[in-house]
């Protein structure tokens, strides 16, 4: 069993608000991701990371930011919500065999 | 562009039926191949995975998937499914480290 925790799991908010989703896993895993994923489509990567110090842009442009100080811990903020970005956040590790072990995820709302 | 397409979105079956997922991929080089699944209200869970030898890998629940390089395919198939089966699949495929996941297909398995 995978442990990697997102909180909250959900969180409605008003637009211009500043947010950060908490991502943290107890695996000792050096790669870490965020995805986004509206509802019944593809997942989408938005952020990642190898290591400590080492942030990553993915493949879909995003206004959110990450950092990476603890091994354990990859935070997502975005500094002022929209409504566009109303979606589901998933945050995921991997070690050495490369596959990737989820949270369950974060469902925002931006109102 | 590396890509992963998954052919159909929605599939019902009955159950007892068989079930075959499509995936292809578009990589250069060494790739890994995953199948996730995600049941209703749960995160992404690992099904199974393909690094290297036998080119057919068995998973949880009863899932196997055939990896043919000269196709470059990678289709899920269960031979008898159940209705706790309903949930939807991603294929993935990761090169270096980086994941690219497909649009998941959405399967429902009715009683």
């Amino acid at each position: 069993e995978a442990d990697i925790y997102q909180t909250p799991r959900y969180l409605v908010i008003g637009t211009g608000k500043k947010i950060t989703l908490e991502c943290s896993q107890t695996m000792g895993h050096d790669k870490m991701y965020w995805y986004q994923q509206d509802p019944g489509m593809e997942l989408h990567l938005i952020h990642y990371s190898y290591g400590v110090n080492s942030t990553e842009k993915g493949d879909l442009s995003s206004e959110s930011t990450v950092s990476r100080i603890r091994t354990e811990h990859f935070p997502l903020t975005l500094e002022s919500a929209r409504p566009s970005h109303t979606s589901q956040y998933l945050c995921a590790s991997s070690g050495v065999g490369y596959e990737q072990y989820f949270g369950p995820g974060t469902r925002l709302t931006v109102t | 562009a590396q890509s992963v397409s998954q052919h159909n979105h929605h599939v019902i079956l009955s159950e007892a039926a068989s079930l075959e997922l499509g995936c292809n991929y578009s990589y250069g080089g060494t790739v890994n191949l995953f199948w996730y699944v995600q049941y209703p209200g749960q995160h992404l869970q690992l099904l199974l995975k393909y690094f290297s030898g036998d080119p057919l890998v068995k998973g949880i629940k009863g899932f196997e998937a055939e990896f043919i390089k000269s196709k470059f395919s990678f289709n899920l198939r269960k031979p008898s499914v159940q209705w706790s089966d309903t949930a939807e699949y991603f294929c993935a495929a990761s090169s270096w480290g980086k994941f690219q996941f497909g649009a998941g297909t959405q399967v429902v398995v009715t009683p």
